[in-house]
Formats: C-alpha cells, sequence, structure tokens
C-alpha cells in the first residue's frame, strides 16, 4: 500500500453512461497525475494536478474526459458518454511538487473500467 | 514523435540467476529516466530515477545505468528471486514547451522467475 487510494478498484458501465473515479493522494503532496494504462500496454499519461491547478490537459485524450482537484486534495476523473474503446486501467499517482521532476511518484492501485 | 522501446518485450529466467532489460529512447528533451516495477494488477512501484548527469543507480538488487549520449538505459536484476516476477517499466520525462514534464512509458518487459 504505498497510501494513495482509488475508488471503485473496478467499474463496469454500458456504452454511453458517465463514469466518475475518485483518488486520494498521500495527504502532503501537491503534485497529482492520471494514467490510463490498456491491457499489455505501459501507462499513458493523461493530466496532473498541482495544488487545485489542471497544468497540464493536452494529453487528455478527448474533449469526454475531464479531470478536478478542487480543493487540492482529492481529485476526480470523469469519462463522459463511454465507449468500448475506454475500457482500461485508470492509474493515479502523487509526488511532493516542485523540483525537476525527479520526486518519486506513487502509483495508488488503479481503477479498472469495462465497458460493456 | 516522443517513444520509448522495450526489449525484451518478456523473458523468463531461473531463481538466483542475473538478468538485465533494455530501454532505448527518442524522448526530447530529455529531463529524467525512471523504471518501475509492475505487479499484476497493482499500480508500478519506483525502482530508479536518473537526470542527465547520472550514468548509474542502485537499489538494493538493481542497478539502472543511463547512456545519454545513445539514449539508451538498461536495468540489471542481480540473484533474482520469485518476488521479481513482474513487468518493468522505462519512463522517459521531457519538458514541454508550456514548462511542465511529461512521461512517456515503455510497454514494459514481462520478467518471470521460475523456481
Amino acid at each position: 500500500d504505498t497510501g494513495v487510494s482509488q475508488n471503485p478498484r473496478h467499474k463496469i458501465t454500458k456504452r454511453g453512461q458517465n463514469v466518475t473515479f475518485r483518488c486520494d493522494p498521500i495527504s502532503e503532496h501537491n503534485r497529482l497525475y492520471w494514467y490510463r494504462q490498456t491491457l499489455g500496454q505501459g501507462p499513458e499519461f493523461l493530466t496532473y494536478f498541482q495544488n487545485e491547478a489542471q497544468l497540464e490537459k493536452s494529453r487528455l485524450l478527448s474533449d469526454r474526459f475531464s479531470a478536478e482537484r478542487p480543493k487540492g486534495s482529492f481529485s476526480t476523473l470523469e469519462i463522459q458518454r463511454t465507449e468500448q474503446g475506454d475500457s482500461a486501467m485508470y492509474l493515479c499517482a502523487s509526488r511532493i511538487g516542485g523540483g525537476a521532476g525527479t520526486d518519486t511518484q506513487y502509483f495508488g492501485p488503479g481503477t479498472r473500467l469495462t465497458v460493456l | 514523435k516522443n517513444q520509448v522501446e522495450q526489449s525484451p518485450q518478456s523473458l523468463i529466467i531461473l531463481e538466483g540467476k542475473n538478468c538485465t532489460l533494455q530501454c532505448n529512447y527518442t524522448v526530447s528533451p530529455f529531463s529524467n529516466l525512471r523504471w518501475y516495477k509492475q505487479d499484476t494488477g497493482r499500480g508500478p512501484v519506483s525502482l530508479t530515477i536518473m537526470t542527465f548527469s547520472e550514468n548509474t543507480k542502485s537499489n538494493g538488487r538493481y542497478t539502472a545505468t543511463l547512456d545519454a549520449d545513445t539514449k539508451q538505459s538498461s536495468l540489471h536484476i542481480t540473484a533474482s528471486q520469485l518476488s521479481d516476477s513482474a513487468s518493468y517499466i522505462c519512463v522517459v520525462s521531457a519538458l514541454s514547451s508550456g514548462g511542465s514534464y511529461i512521461p512517456t512509458f515503455g510497454r514494459g518487459t514481462s520478467l518471470i522467475v521460475h523456481p
């Protein structure tokens, strides 16, 4: 257990439905990252936050994907109008901010999304 | 396009043996390179982090090397244990024009250690 928690751990939904995932980072970490990992592939960077500010969102896969971190603590990732291609593991990671990005990122266990 | 290629795709070794995993990248401008271990169904766990000026970094039985000139890295595992069975992922970060460090992940090498 790294101290980063994600809920739910598994989500099954029907195509076209909206889903929302939650990530609770390690409490003193002000950087929070979202990744997507499909079967047999490495994770793919989606977006990240420093406190409540979303500093990079150009890598979000489409406008159906959005993320928030309203109070600089937990974060949510929402996928609207889900498609079967959205089926994947969604990973969250956190780290202490600042520096040249060399601080260790701690990953959560992920949320496995299955779109039927 | 930034890319990270890992080899071999999979590897089977006997317990106690050593092995070396390879990572080649075309990420630019280079910021840092990380190796992660990912057990099935779990999030990755950081093993090593190296910046441009570092050419080797150790973490217990794991030793990573970096040749920034040839854009290659390796992860050497010494005296393998059954618990080393996992996917090993190489990640290279680049500094974007917007000032963010964007990571590019390799597909990973799947290591199986047999007793």
